[in-house]
């Protein structure tokens, strides 16, 4: 079945920046949008940013600290935070896109924890 | 883009049916019919229960359903069942290639 499974836990300190990882796996990669939606401590979801063919769009709260990469022959995506804040601590989620069937994230990764903290 | 309006909590017995409301903007809501809707379990990753307004994935029970009228959409879980306790959190296309959120909705199964 599909599934997407994401790099470990992440602790940095506030300037650093980090990179997650977000194996795809039981569907073809190419044919499904990603985005990364992530999650603070206590609070609701965020979208962050899309990727699909290699086109990107990002939220404009994180435009500009955000990149978001594919590696389709890894089938893999990646997400580089930079200029990481103690506001950045979050769990981040990849999220596939449903498909031309509709729209909604149907696949989610399990999730990663990245701390920021001096 | 300005997260999509939920109230902070609900509440039912079970049985009974709540609706939780997801209001937005003609942005978003009100501009495009997809609107879709997850089920967080505490410490666990969110689910899909709702899609395109009023879809259910394969597997999600009869009693969640959905609707929209203008800038809001609701969620409706109809015959409430203690596992249905939950945060709930709604999520709209908000044009170019981008989403918005609500803020969430905590259901109490009182």
């Amino acid at each position: 079945q599909a599934q997407l499974v994401q790099s470990g836990a992440e602790v940095k300190k506030p300037g650093a920046s980090v990179k997650v990882s977000c194996k795809a796996s039981g569907y073809t990669f190419v044919n499904h949008g990603l985005s990364w939606v992530r999650q603070a401590p206590g609070q609701g979801l965020e979208w962050m940013g899309w990727i699909y063919s290699g086109n990107t769009n990002y939220a404009q709260k994180v435009q500009g600290r955000v990149t978001l990469t594919t590696d389709t022959s890894t089938n893999t995506a990646y997400m580089d935070l930079r200029s990481l804040r103690s506001d950045d601590t979050a769990v981040y989620y990849c999220v596939r896109d449903i498909g031309p069937a509709g729209d909604a994230f149907d696949i989610w990764g399990q999730g990663t924890m990245v701390t920021v903290s001096s | 883009q300005s997260a999509l309006t939920q109230p902070r909590s609900v509440s039912g017995s079970p049985g009974q049916s709540v609706t939780i409301s997801c209001t937005g903007t003609s942005r978003d809501v009100g501009a495009y019919n997809y609107v879709s809707w997850y089920q967080q379990d505490p410490g666990k990753v969110p689910k899909l229960i709702l899609y395109d307004v009023t879809k259910r994935p394969s597997g999600v029970p009869g009693r969640f359903s959905g609707s929209k009228s203008d800038n809001t959409a609701s969620l409706t879980i109809s015959a409430l069942q203690a596992e249905d306790e939950a945060d709930y959190y709604c999520c709209s296309f908000a044009g170019t290639s981008s989403w918005v959120f609500g803020g969430g909705t905590k259901l109490t199964v009182l």
